[in-house]
């Protein structure tokens, strides 16, 4: 068990600009999570999958989000024309059923 | 509207006596509950969970109490090490329910400083 690992660890952009980020589960967990966390905040729900199916997205948090996980194993989130709101860290988490989440270590994201 | 609060921003605790952490929730349907620990610039760390059809759980130094009717939940350290310096959150789920679909709803944190 090597844990949830994601990449880039901190990236830096600049307004407009599309990012996409990676997240690499625990192994056979079926569920994937991603989380938005800012300043002072607790993380806030983005979007879920069970295996390659995305079953709740309605928390995006505009049509500028989109996450993808094509094989049921990793799962990329893209920000397109990147706004310094976006400024935060993406947090990511797997899930063997409903209950406990593991996260990863998160991607900063910092937008000039 | 907060589903999860946690109330104080901060504690400060002497090293080896009780850390209390709290946690109030507002939604009905949340019927398991989180606590996890984050340190700087890495991801939130799993401490301990429980369900509602507990009232607590216990793993080595950390206990959870779930007081169902007042919607509060409590997390105790005993004894408080230097190492459990580190900003706390309460997390809820509305697992059985909700299928887990709507991921955890987070409180704000509590930032726990142990004091030598």
């Amino acid at each position: 068990d090597t844990g949830v690992s994601q990449d880039p660890r901190h990236k830096i952009t600049k307004r407009g600009q599309n990012v996409t980020f990676r997240c690499d589960p625990i192994s056979e967990h079926n569920r994937l999570y991603w989380y938005r966390q800012t300043l002072g905040q607790g993380p806030e729900f983005l979007t879920y999958f069970q295996n390659e199916a995305q079953l709740e997205k309605s928390r995006l948090l505009s049509d500028r989000f989109s996450a993808e996980r094509p094989k049921g194993s990793f799962s990329t989130l893209e920000i397109q024309r990147t706004e310094q709101g976006d400024s935060a860290m993406y947090l990511c988490a797997s899930s063997p059923g409903w209950n406990t989440q593991y996260f990863g270590p998160g991607t900063r994201l910092t937008v000039l | 509207d907060q589903q999860v609060k946690q109330n104080s921003p901060s504690l400060s605790v002497q090293e080896g006596r009780i850390s209390i952490l709290n946690c109030d929730y507002t939604n009905s349907m949340f019927d398991y509950f989180l606590w996890y620990k984050k340190y700087p610039a890495e991801g939130p760390t799993f401490l301990i969970s429980i369900s509602s059809i507990k009232d607590k759980n216990e793993d080595g130094r950390f206990t959870v109490f779930l007081n169902k009717s007042a919607k509060h939940l409590s997390l105790h350290i005993v004894p408080s090490q230097p190492g459990d310096s580190a900003v706390y959150f309460c997390a809820a789920s509305a697992g059985y329910s909700g299928g887990g679909a709507d991921g955890l709803t987070f409180g704000k944190g509590t930032h726990l400083i142990i004091q030598p």
